[in-house]
This record gives structure tokens, C-alpha cells and sequence, in this order.
């Protein structure tokens, strides 16, 4: 069964790199039938696509995101990280990591989702 | 890119059938088969309830059905069940390449 875990910091100061891992179990990371994914939730509010990864390491992200946003894949330790550039408490959010099918045409698995703060 | 638009609230009474719909443009839902729903109990991670607009993953009761006409989507719950009271969010694939959620449907049992 394929299951995905979100790792990193909770808390976070406004400039920093925030810095999240996703770690894939139960199927390889390197198939060409998917893709691999962020999406956050702020406090209270709906979710939102971040940006998406081929393990042949072509992207997607986010207009509004993509400036600052960098997605990678490690098929040596079946993961993808996230990296977010000079955060503020905009950025603050439950952050999930999933597999979408091509297209995008649907999300799943989902991770069970990681809060990060970012506050001073 | 804009969220797609979602009623903020929908309620229905047990046994009652509810749909919320889910309106986008001819860049998205219109334009494309590639609309799902994601239903998100409170705490929880969302999980996916239709792919394709009207596909239902193994394991979805067919109780969820989805469609689609022109811009708008749309998921229909029938036979409503307590269990059934969560968010629901539509998303669909775009022109540009990326995937836009809706901004979420809070569903009252009653």
C-alpha cells in the first residue's frame, strides 16, 4: 500500500528557507505514470496547489509560487523535498504531500499533512 | 489563477441528496475531462471521492457521483449520511499545465 510522510521544522522565522521531505513507501518513486506533489492548507482556509515533479525531473508550480519554490526528487532514497524561499506568515500552512496522476487528474494518496509557523 | 467557485455551504437532512457544484471556465473545467472532488474531515487529510469528472475510485461509496456541463461540475451525494458531514473541494487541470482547487464546500448533515 503507498503511503506518503512529510517531514521538517514546525516553526519557522520570516526570511528562512522552509525545508519539507516527503517519504514514499510501498511503490518506487520512479514510475513514469506519476507524478509527485505539494499542496497547503493555511489555517481555516482551502487547499492550494504548490507545485508538481516527474522523477525525470520535469516541474510544474504554481504562478503565483513559482519564484520561490524549488521541488526535487531523490530516487536513490524514493523521497521529494520542497524548498520555499524567504517565507512570511503568508506561508503558514498545513502542508501535504501527495501523487497525481498524469494530468493531474486526481490526488492520491495524500500524506497526513505537516504544520509549519512561520513567525518571529 | 482564481480559485474555482464553490458554494461556501450546502446542508441536507439524513436520507436527503445534496449536490455542489463547482464553476470554473473554458482554460479548466471547461475544457478538459479532468475534474475531481476531494472530501476533508476535519483534521484530516482531504481524500480523493471522484477523478475524471464522474470516475469513482475503489472503495468510494456509490452513493458519490459527479458530472459536468459547459464550465461547471458537479458532485451529488445521495442517501446522506451523518458520515458524509466534511469539506469538499472540486480541482481541476488547466491551460497552463498546473491544478486549481475550488475554494471548498462546508456540507451540514442535519
Amino acid at each position: 500500500q503507498l503511503q506518503l510522510q512529510e517531514s521538517g521544522p514546525g516553526l519557522m522565522k520570516p526570511s528562512e528557507t522552509l525545508s519539507l521531505t516527503c517519504s514514499v513507501s510501498g511503490d518506487s518513486i520512479s514510475t513514469r505514470n506519476y507524478y509527485w506533489g505539494w499542496i497547503r492548507q493555511p489555517p481555516g482556509k482551502g487547499l492550494e496547489w504548490i507545485g508538481t515533479v516527474h522523477y525525470d525531473g520535469s516541474n510544474y508550480f504554481n504562478p503565483s509560487l513559482k519564484s520561490r519554490v524549488t521541488i526535487s526528487v531523490d530516487t536513490s532514497k524514493n523521497q521529494f523535498s520542497l524548498k520555499v524561499n524567504s517565507v512570511t506568515a503568508a506561508d503558514t500552512a498545513v502542508y501535504y504531500c501527495a501523487r497525481l496522476a498524469l494530468w493531474f487528474r486526481e490526488v492520491s494518496p495524500w500524506g497526513q499533512g505537516t504544520l509549519v509557523t512561520v513567525s518571529s | 489563477q482564481s480559485a474555482l467557485t464553490q458554494p461556501a455551504s450546502v446542508s441536507g437532512s439524513p436520507g436527503q441528496s445534496i449536490t455542489i457544484s463547482c464553476t470554473g471556465t473554458s482554460s479548466d473545467v471547461g475544457g478538459y475531462k479532468y475534474v475531481s472532488w476531494y472530501q476533508q474531515h476535519s483534521g484530516k487529510a482531504p481524500k480523493l471521492m471522484i477523478s475524471d469528472v464522474s470516475n469513482r475510485p475503489s472503495g468510494v461509496s456509490h452513493r458519490f457521483s459527479g458530472s459536468k456541463s459547459g464550465n461547471t461540475a458537479s458532485l451529488t451525494i445521495s442517501g446522506l449520511q451523518a458520515e458524509d458531514e466534511a469539506e469538499y473541494y472540486c480541482a481541476s487541470y488547466t491551460s497552463i499545465s498546473t491544478l486549481i482547487f475550488g475554494g471548498g464546500t462546508k456540507l451540514t448533515v442535519l
